[in-house]
């Protein structure tokens, strides 16, 4: 089972700002990668997939990068509804795996 | 619009049994790969199972190899899961989810669309 490990746990950040957040394999994974965003009570929503590609409707104040076993999802000119647990996960291998989230909060 | 709707949760003693469902409308259901995800009570997301378009090849996570069963019935636009001898670990959110498949062909096992989730509670 490849395992995702997201950094870091928590972060917060300032409206207007850029963040980045990380996310390493423990094997390679290529580029077979998505970050999602979920917001209390609701569904998890795609942002990224094939590890830089934004799924349809996201900002592009949202971009994704790398391949093999380092990803960053970073957020330009954070806004109050950024708000959320970020999860990144792997498509490459069976089982699919998911990182264990990073908090982002707005100050 | 394009949409997931999931039923069949509830609450069930441990060894009892489930069956999930879930209702696609807005999207031709039979080309794409399908998917349940659970979310435990102020957990993260875990993958559970997925079954690809024709419904020959089935994936499971090892936790419910065995007990869980997925299935789908393309003419009905739906997708199940029997879950069976079911455990107090078994209680989270599940969530159905849709593997991408984009306007360029791309296709992959990240979940661009997902439903609402329903709740399985397994309790005595």
């Amino acid at each position: 089972e490849i395992l995702m490990t997201q950094s870091p746990a928590t972060l917060s950040v300032s409206p207007g700002e850029r963040v980045t957040l990380s996310c390493e394999a423990s094997q390679s994974v290529s580029k077979n990668f998505a970050w999602y965003q979920q917001k209390p009570g609701q569904a998890p929503r795609l942002l990224i997939y094939a590890a830089s590609t934004r799924a349809t409707g996201i900002p592009a104040r949202f971009s994704g990068s790398g391949s093999g076993t380092e990803f960053t999802l970073t957020v330009s000119s954070l806004q109050s509804e950024d708000s959320a647990v970020y999860y990144c996960q792997q498509y490459d291998n069976w089982p699919r795996t998911f990182g264990q989230g990073t908090k982002l909060e707005i100050e | 619009e394009v949409q997931l709707v999931e039923s069949g949760g509830g609450l069930v003693k441990p060894g009892g049994s489930l069956r999930l469902s879930c209702a696609a409308s807005g999207f031709d259901f039979k080309i794409y790969t399908m998917n349940w995800v659970r979310q435990a009570p102020g957990k993260g997301l875990e993958w559970v199972s997925s079954i690809i378009n024709n419904g020959l090849y089935l994936y499971y996570a090892d936790s419910v190899k065995g007990r869980f069963t997925i299935s789908r019935d393309n003419a009905e636009n739906s997708l199940f899961l029997r879950m069976n001898s079911l455990r107090g670990e078994d209680t989270a959110i599940y969530y159905c989810a849709r593997g991408v498949y984009d306007k360029n062909g791309y296709k992959g096992d990240a979940y661009d669309i997902w439903g609402r989730g329903t709740a399985v509670t397994v309790s005595s």
